[in-house]
């Protein structure tokens, strides 16, 4: 069953815009993931937010956590063409005190016009 | 480093013969996973294995898919009597543990006609 739920399911902007990109998720978790999948092939990891962090920076990208809300965002600031891809959050559900396998959302196609 | 790399990329078989998909994950990871995608839709878990310990096989559909890991490296999925509805792309990925990023490699796109 899908655990995180992206939230829109589809963006587009112009590029030098922001995107931000919403995920919901049901369970506790030991951390969230988001990934980027382009042409449908293989995801790249973009970056890993623990339980016990509310907010994580990795160049343009901006990932916040509310486990209270039990929500995450991913923001991408002044997005570029190459941004175009889909865009999936994937939680790491707490188990009997471990980790258990990542549970992906549905994905967001974010399309950035030149 | 060398990435994950999967074999064959494509893979085109009649209804009712067998498939093995293959996949060579990063050195020195521990866990291993296996996922299908189909068309526009998001990843289904199929099957991880961690370490030593019995892998977590709950995602697999049905028991015409089995998967071994062997030496704690090299991992097959296996689809016997293949279904039109097994047509997807099978995505596998490694990471250094359960629970940390996952590394994935391009896919194998079956077609079964």
């Amino acid at each position: 069953s899908q655990q995180g739920e992206e939230d829109p399911q589809a963006l587009s902007i112009q590029e030098g815009e922001n995107a931000t990109m919403n995920c919901s998720y049901k369970t506790s978790i030991n951390n969230l993931q988001w990934y980027r999948q382009n042409s449908g092939r293989g995801l790249v990891h973009l970056i890993l937010i623990r339980s016990n962090e509310r907010e994580k920076h990795s160049g343009r990208l901006r990932v916040t956590l509310d486990t209270s809300k039990k929500s995450s965002s991913l923001l991408i600031t002044a997005s570029r063409a190459a941004d175009t891809a889909s865009y999936f959050c994937a939680t790491d559900a707490l188990r009997g005190g471990g980790s258990e396998k990542l549970v992906f959302g549905k994905g967001m196609k974010l399309t950035v016009n030149p | 480093g060398a990435g994950v790399s999967q074999s064959p990329s494509n893979k085109v078989t009649e209804k009712g013969k067998d498939v093995e998909l293959r996949c060579d994950p990063i050195s020195g990871h521990t866990a291993l996973y296996w996922y299908r995608q189909s068309l526009g839709q998001g990843l289904e878990f199929l099957i991880y294995f961690q370490g030593n310990s019995a892998p977590d096989k709950s995602g697999l559909p049905s028991d015409r898919f089995s998967a071994e890991r062997t030496g704690g490296s090299v991992s097959t999925l296996t689809i016997q009597r293949t279904q039109q509805e097994d047509s997807a792309v099978y995505l596998c990925a490694s990471s250094p543990f359960l629970g940390y990023e996952q590394y994935f490699g391009p896919g194998t796109r079956l077609t079964v006609t």
